[in-house]
């Protein structure tokens, strides 16, 4: 079965820190995701990665970075964190025959004070 | 600009009652929909999903009903039970393209 780590799961910083969450997978899936959850929003993709050192930008990825170096890892950097980051953050890999299914971990709730 | 329009935000349904949640799109390059549930303080799971060649799919209480020429698919949950109580969200994808457009989700309460 396919398992996400995040870390860490819960953060409070403060306004105009840099922030680095991790999503570790177990298994060589290629696709990985960051995704943001905020009430009246739905799930929005942040950034998304097709390889090592292949990603691109999701719909909301102003203020956020990201890198992939190995397959197993990918991290989503928040350069200067605002209050509006505050957020529950997931991370998702593709899964199935056809990459089609996204599978999520258990999510890392930011607050930024 | 949401691509995939979910409806209602919110849900509350007697137990054996059935729940429906509706959503709408645009795009019709969409070619895969999912329906995900998420309880407190977990990640989004998949339910059931459906491809555009078919009109309905059920598994077990679920089922999706899916209208392409309205862009519109449903989710039921038929004899709905206080277990079932969580938000559920609908998404699209293309394939090929590896992103999944979420719906902004609805809370499902259902009373004992």
């Amino acid at each position: 079965d396919a398992g996400i780590t995040q870390s860490p799961r819960h953060k409070v910083t403060e306004t105009g820190t840099p922030v680095t969450l991790r999503c570790h997978q177990t298994e060589n899936h290629r696709y990985m995701y960051w995704y943001r959850q905020d009430p009246g929003h739905g799930l929005r993709l942040i950034h998304y990665s097709y390889g090592v050192k292949d990603t691109d930008k999701g719909e909301v990825s102003d203020g956020y970075s990201v890198s992939r170096s190995k397959t197993e890892d990918f991290l989503l950097t928040l350069e200067s964190a605002t209050s509006s980051q505050t957020s529950v953050y997931f991370c998702a890999i593709s899964v199935g025959p056809q990459d089609t299914e996204a599978f999520f971990g258990q999510g890392t709730r930011l607050t930024v004070v | 600009q949401q691509q995939v329009k979910q409806s209602p935000q919110s849900l509350i349904v007697q137990k054996g009652g059935i729940s429906i949640i509706n959503c709408a799109y645009e795009n019709t390059a969409f070619d895969y929909f999912p329906w995900y549930q998420q309880f407190p303080g977990k990640g989004p799971a998949l339910l059931i999903a459906i491809r555009p060649d078919v009109s309905e799919k059920k598994e077990g209480r679920f089922t999706i009903s899916f209208n392409k020429s309205a862009k519109q698919f449903s989710l039921h949950i038929m004899d709905s039970q206080p277990g079932d109580s969580a938000t559920y969200f609908c998404a699209a994808s293309t394939s090929g393209t590896y992103k999944y457009i979420f719906g902004t989700g609805t809370r499902l309460k259902v009373l004992a």
